[in-house]
């Protein structure tokens, strides 16, 4: 069964970082693209970033371009989201997804269970 | 990239068919073929229900539909059910290389 968990979520400033982990398992984690989709508090889906299953091909929301780092440790099956120079705008609960199938790109599933960022003062 | 715009909400009787719209343009819904849409129930991470505009993944009902005319997709949903209550999301591939999310749709059964 593939699971995926997050973590690394929490409170942080304005200004700040934070990086989010998605641990992955039940799946061949190097074979997939992997992304991160945010949704704020009560507001829709936001795609933020994507990686490619060998890692070297990253993807950005123009939002988050220059401020986010995707990466991943296919010897960890653990994908990353560093977060820098946070914003309130960033407040949102962050899932990590998974492609549905290896060589495509942007059919995500599954979902994890997703991680709360909060940016406050 | 400017989201896709879906209706705020939708309404259905048990049995019913509905349909919901995701207008985009031709950077996006209207050049690809790359349209996927989301059923997510309240707390729960969002759920694939169809990809490339029509294909269903498996265990998915063949109640969900999808379809495509120029800048437009829409999902059908028929012979409603109460379970389908949801928010539903559309999504397309966009000429930056990336993905945008429709403002979601609300169903109400």
């Amino acid at each position: 069964e593939v699971q995926l968990l997050e973590s690394g979520g929490g409170l942080v400033q304005p200004g700040g970082s934070l990086r989010l982990s998605c641990a992955a398992s039940g799946f061949t984690f190097s074979s997939y693209a992997m992304s991160w989709v945010r949704q704020a508090p009560g507001k829709g889906l936001e795609w933020v970033s994507g990686i490619r299953g060998g890692g070297t091909t990253t993807y950005y929301a123009d939002s988050v371009k220059g401020r986010f780092t995707i990466s991943r440790d296919n010897s960890k099956n653990t994908l990353y989201l560093q977060m820098n120079s946070l914003r309130a705008e960033d407040t949102a609960v962050y899932f990590c997804a998974k492609d549905l199938y290896t060589n495509t790109w942007g059919w995500f599933d599954p979902w994890g269970q997703g991680t709360l960022v909060t940016v406050s003062s | 990239q400017s989201a896709l715009t879906q209706p705020a909400s939708v309404s259905g009787s048990p049995g019913q068919s509905i349909t919901i719209s995701c207008t985009g343009t031709s950077s996006d819904v209207g050049g690809y073929n790359y349209v996927s849409w989301y059923q997510q129930h309240p707390g729960i991470a969002p759920k694939l229900m169809i990809y490339d505009v029509t294909d269903r993944p498996s265990g998915v009902s063949n109640r969900f539909s999808g379809s495509k005319s120029g800048n437009t997709a829409s999902l059908t949903i028929s012979g409603l059910q109460a379970e389908d209550e949801a928010d539903y999301y559309c999504s397309s591939y966009t000429s930056s290389n990336t993905w945008v999310f429709g403002g979601g749709t609300k169903l109400t059964v």
